[in-house]
């Protein structure tokens, strides 16, 4: 089955500062990647993703750039805001397979 | 409307109880999914339903037992549950799984049921 490493674990930035988020899979199948945002109690919710078909999408503050030949992808968001702090997860194979997720804190 | 809603949102159980998690959507998606989530970990997936049956059952124990009644609704039956298996229960749903262009497609996730089994 798919296999989603996700690193950082946990990511403190500072406000203003930019952040970087990377994950690998494993099937070479896989060609769909979401990124999920998770606020403390609340359900997880899209907020980027990106096909195998290109190689970099944008959405304002955050960013997201797909590698098929080396099987990575990553969220960059920049001008970190405190309500950014939360915990992001990528996700791959059809969208169904998690990454662990990093707990992105911004301290102002 | 890109809502899934579920109810309850809190759920206390005993080990012995029978309860239900209920989850609706009305944006016409052919799939729908339960999820198990602990605190700061990543969303387990534990049952699909595609077209109103189950194609994806991830090795979860017989005490969770999933229904699709019809295409907008789906239960999860709860039944001799234990302590660990509390955590929150997400429903999501999402567009045709098996259409021949499919490559995976957007999640949509309710806000989820706190269960916690006493």
């Amino acid at each position: 089955g798919e296999n989603v490493e996700q690193h950082p674990s946990t990511l403190s930035v500072q406000e203003g500062d930019s952040a970087v988020i990377k994950c690998t899979y494993s099937d070479s199948a896989s060609n769909y990647f979401p990124w999920y945002k998770q606020e403390l109690g609340k359900r997880p919710q899209l907020i980027i993703d990106i096909r195998s078909n290109v190689g970099e999408k944008k959405d304002q503050r955050i960013a997201v750039t797909l590698n098929k030949t080396a099987k990575h992808f990553s969220l960059h968001i920049t001008e970190t805001q405190p309500e950014d702090s939360a915990v992001y997860f990528c996700a791959a194979l059809l969208g169904l397979t998690f990454g662990k997720g990093t707990d992105l804190i911004n301290q102002p | 409307d890109t809502e899934v809603t579920q109810t309850p949102k809190h759920l206390v159980m005993g080990m012995t109880n029978k309860k239900s998690l209920k989850c609706e959507q009305h944006m016409g998606h052919r799939a729908m999914y339960w999820y198990k989530q602990k605190a700061k970990k990543p969303p387990e997936l534990m049952f699909v339903y595609s077209y109103e049956k189950l194609s994806i059952n991830e090795s979860v124990p017989s005490r969770f037992s999933p229904e699709c009644p019809n295409s907008s609704l789906l239960n999860l039956h709860l039944h001799a549950l234990q302590p660990e298996d509390s955590a929150l229960y997400l429903c999501a749903s999402s567009q045709d799984p098996t259409g021949p262009s499919f490559s995976g497609n957007t999640i949509y996730f309710g806000e989820g049921s706190w269960l916690t089994v006493v």
